[in-house]
C-alpha cells in the first residue's frame, strides 16, 4: 500500500482558513486520495476524496497537485468543532470487490488544534 | 444518513471470557470492517468482509475471529479475552468501490480485567 506523510500537529485560529498538507510521493495512477477526520471520542468521519481534479463539498476542499504526489485539505473557515485528527489515506480503485486493495490503512494523521 | 451501529459503547469483561462485539449497518453495504485503535498506534485493521460469509484477515487478526451471517451484521469475537485486547474497537462499512467513503460507528471501548 502506498504511504502518506502528514505533519503530526497544526494550529489554527477560529474563522481562519486551514491548509492541511499530505505527501504521497509513491501514489499510483489508480489510487484515490481520501480524507477522514476523527473528533474526540468518536469514530472517523469521511470528509472528501479525489483522484486528479480539485474537489469541493460542504465540509472542505481538496487540492491535488498536478503530479498527484501531494494534496491539501482546505477548511475555509475553521471552527472550534473542526478540532480533530485528520487522516489522509490512499485507496486503490482497482480493488473493486473485496481483496486487500479495498481496505483503508490509517496513518497517525494530523492533530488540528483551533484556538478561539 | 447511513448508520453504523455498534451494540455497546462501553464493555468490561474478565480475562478468559468469550466476547462478542456486534455491528449493524442499514445501507446494504457489501464491505464491513473491524479496526482497533490504541494511543500511539492509530487505527489497525483486524478483519474485513466483502460479502456474506466471506472474511479476510487484516493486519492484526491474532486472537480474534469474525462472523457475517447476514449482510447487515458483522460480529467480532474475542475467543478468550486478554488484557492486551483492552482497546477502542471501531466498525465501518462501505460499498465495494474505492471512490466511496467508509462510514464508521461510534466505537466500543472494551476493558478486559
Amino acid at each position: 500500500d502506498a504511504k502518506t506523510t502528514q505533519p503530526n500537529s497544526m494550529e489554527s485560529n477560529e474563522e481562519e482558513p486551514v491548509h492541511l498538507p499530505c505527501n504521497h510521493s509513491t501514489i499510483s495512477g489508480t489510487d484515490y486520495i481520501h480524507w477522514y477526520r476523527q473528533l474526540p471520542s468518536q469514530g472517523p468521519e469521511y470528509v472528501i476524496h479525489g483522484l486528479t481534479s480539485n474537489v469541493n463539498n460542504r465540509m472542505a476542499s481538496l487540492a491535488i497537485a498536478e503530479d498527484r504526489k501531494s494534496s491539501t485539505l482546505i477548511l475555509h473557515r475553521a471552527t472550534l468543532r473542526d478540532a480533530a485528527v485528520y487522516y489522509c489515506i490512499l485507496r486503490d480503485f482497482l480493488g473493486n470487490y473485496g481483496g486487500a486493495t479495498n481496505k483503508l490503512i490509517f496513518g497517525t494523521g494530523t492533530l488540528l488544534a483551533v484556538q478561539p | 444518513d447511513v448508520k453504523v451501529t455498534q451494540s455497546s459503547r462501553y464493555l468490561v469483561k474478565r480475562t478468559g471470557e468469550k466476547v462478542f462485539l456486534e455491528c449493524v449497518q442499514d445501507m446494504d453495504h457489501e464491505n464491513m470492517f473491524w479496526y482497533r485503535q490504541d494511543p500511539g498506534l492509530g487505527l489497525r485493521l483486524i478483519y474485513f468482509s466483502y460479502d456474506v460469509k466471506m472474511k479476510e484477515k487484516g493486519d492484526i487478526p491474532e486472537g480474534y475471529s469474525v462472523s457475517r451471517e447476514k449482510k447487515e451484521r458483522f460480529s467480532l469475537i474475542l475467543e478468550s479475552a486478554s488484557t492486551n485486547q483492552t482497546s477502542m474497537y471501531l466498525c465501518a462499512s462501505s460499498i465495494g468501490r474505492a471512490n466511496y467513503g467508509y462510514t464508521f460507528g461510534s466505537g466500543t471501548r472494551l476493558t478486559v480485567v
